[in-house]
């Protein structure tokens, strides 16, 4: 069975510090896929980065950057210097596997971000 | 170009009622899902519909029952109300054969139970 861990259920910041979500994932499958999610107070989720199983270049997307592990079972994600707009919930998710209608996501408790100006 | 939109956004129900759910999917998916996110919780996959059948389905009873249209539009039925389903109904929507694609969520339906 998939499960991800969410170890951090809330960090608080103040602006301009850098903010490191970590994240670690159990699976028995050799392909799988780690997403990272963002949720405002108004409910969406609002897909981020994502990161193949058989991929384990590290890559960094404009104030994003994430850091995938298979060895430890980790995908963590990092904002840096943080702004005010980032704070929401953070919720990191699997998805097992290659299906034709496609995968059903496993998520982690999420963990809430609050950026202080 | 619409995301996915889902109706009503807020519910209100009492114990023992029924309820339906509505999402209609992205432009170019054919695929929904459906989670269930309570209260400070992550969302959690109740069951997925492709090509007008229920094609995986989560830990979730057969009071939570779908539905899935020619159009790709879908229904979330929930029969026989608890106090436990007071939570945000999340529809996913995806494209079959892209399973390193993300899923792209609405903004839910909030229901409450009395």
């Amino acid at each position: 069975a998939q499960k991800v861990t969410q170890a951090q259920t809330e960090i608080s910041v103040v602006e301009k510090e850098d903010v490191t979500l970590d994240c670690v994932y159990e699976t028995r499958d050799t392909t799988y896929y780690l997403f990272w999610y963002k949720q405002p107070p108004s409910g969406e989720l609002v897909f981020l980065i994502r990161r193949n199983s058989f991929d384990e270049q590290n890559e960094i997307s404009g104030r994003y950057s994430w850091n995938f592990q298979k060895s430890t079972s980790s995908f963590n994600f990092t904002i840096t210097a943080s702004q005010v707009v980032d704070s929401a919930v953070y919720f990191c998710a699997l998805s097992e596997g290659v299906r034709a209608a496609g995968n059903k996501l496993t998520f982690g408790g999420g963990t809430r971000v609050l950026v202080k100006p | 170009d619409a995301g996915v939109t889902q109706s009503p956004t807020h519910l209100i129900k009492t114990r023992g009622q029924q309820v339906t759910l509505r999402c209609s999917p992205k432009s170019g998916h054919d695929t929904v899902s459906w989670y269930q996110q309570a209260l400070g919780q992550g969302p959690q996959f109740i069951f997925q519909y492709y090509e007008e059948e229920e094609r995986q389905r989560g830990n979730f009873p057969d009071r939570f029952s779908g539905h899935q249209f020619p159009n790709y539009s879908s229904e979330l039925n929930v029969n026989a109300l608890l106090l436990g389903d007071s939570a945000l109904y999340l529809c996913a929507s995806s494209r079959a054969g892209y399973s390193n694609q993300p899923q792209h969520f609405g903004d839910g339906t909030r229901l409450s139970i009395l």
